[in-house]
């Protein structure tokens, strides 16, 4: 089955890169995403990332994919007070379809 | 905003209720998925509806129930409430059939009280 483990918290100062990792078990998940939640709120996603890729951009956003480790990282460039939220990655599961599972998310703090 | 719509946004039920919760899935999206996020947790996979029915199910007892509409909305309904259900609720769409990986749009959820 699927397990994706990820670290409870992590501070940062405003301005600086934040990097949010995670692994997980599944080596056949085609697509690995990033979701974002603030306080009280329901799920954002951030940006997603294919299987057969090993890096992916998007504005302040990088993703690093590492497929021998099963290791995945979501970069923050020039973090806000506004980045201050819990990030969860997920994979769907094995053999496909559309269930996800979460980590148990990171809580990013960002201080001023 | 995701245009996916939940309600009520909050509630307060006693164990040994039943407790009908309701999702308005994003237009054109067929698909919709509930998943249950307790305190400090990642969302859990409860089940998903694909055209009314269900498309598959998560490590949830058979007192979780969901129906899907011909309108693509959904309900999840817990009989006989317990302490341990209270947490977020959350509901996802999704358009375009039961395979791959489309992105999923969830509702803000709504918070669930069990006392």
């Amino acid at each position: 089955g699927e397990d994706v483990e990820q670290s409870l918290f992590l501070s940062v100062r405003e301005g600086d890169s934040s990097v949010i990792n995670c692994t997980y078990t599944d080596s056949s998940s085609t697509y690995l995403y990033w979701y974002k939640q603030e306080p009280g709120a329901g799920l954002q996603l951030l940006t997603y990332i294919f299987s057969n890729m090993d890096m992916k951009q998007d504005q302040r956003l990088t993703v690093l994919l590492n497929k021998k480790d099963k290791h995945l990282s979501l970069r923050i460039a020039d973090t806000q007070t506004g980045d201050s939220a819990i990030y969860f990655c997920a994979e769907p599961p094995t053999g496909g379809g559309n269930k996800l599972t979460f980590g148990t998310g990171t809580q990013l703090k960002v201080e001023l | 905003e995701t245009g996916v719509t939940q309600s009520p946004t909050h509630l307060i039920k006693t164990r040994g209720q039943q407790v009908t919760l309701r999702c308005s899935s994003q237009s054109g999206h067929n698909t919709v998925s509930w998943y249950q996020q307790a305190l400090g947790q990642g969302p859990q996979f409860i089940f998903q509806y694909y055209r009314e029915e269900e498309n598959g199910r998560g490590n949830f007892p058979p007192r979780f129930s969901g129906l899907q509409f011909p309108n693509y909305s959904s309900e999840l309904n817990v009989n006989a409430l317990e302490l341990d259900d209270s947490a977020l609720y959350l509901c996802a769409s999704m358009g375009g059939g039961t395979s791959g990986s489309n992105e999923q749009f969830f509702g803000p959820g709504t918070r669930l009280t069990v006392l």
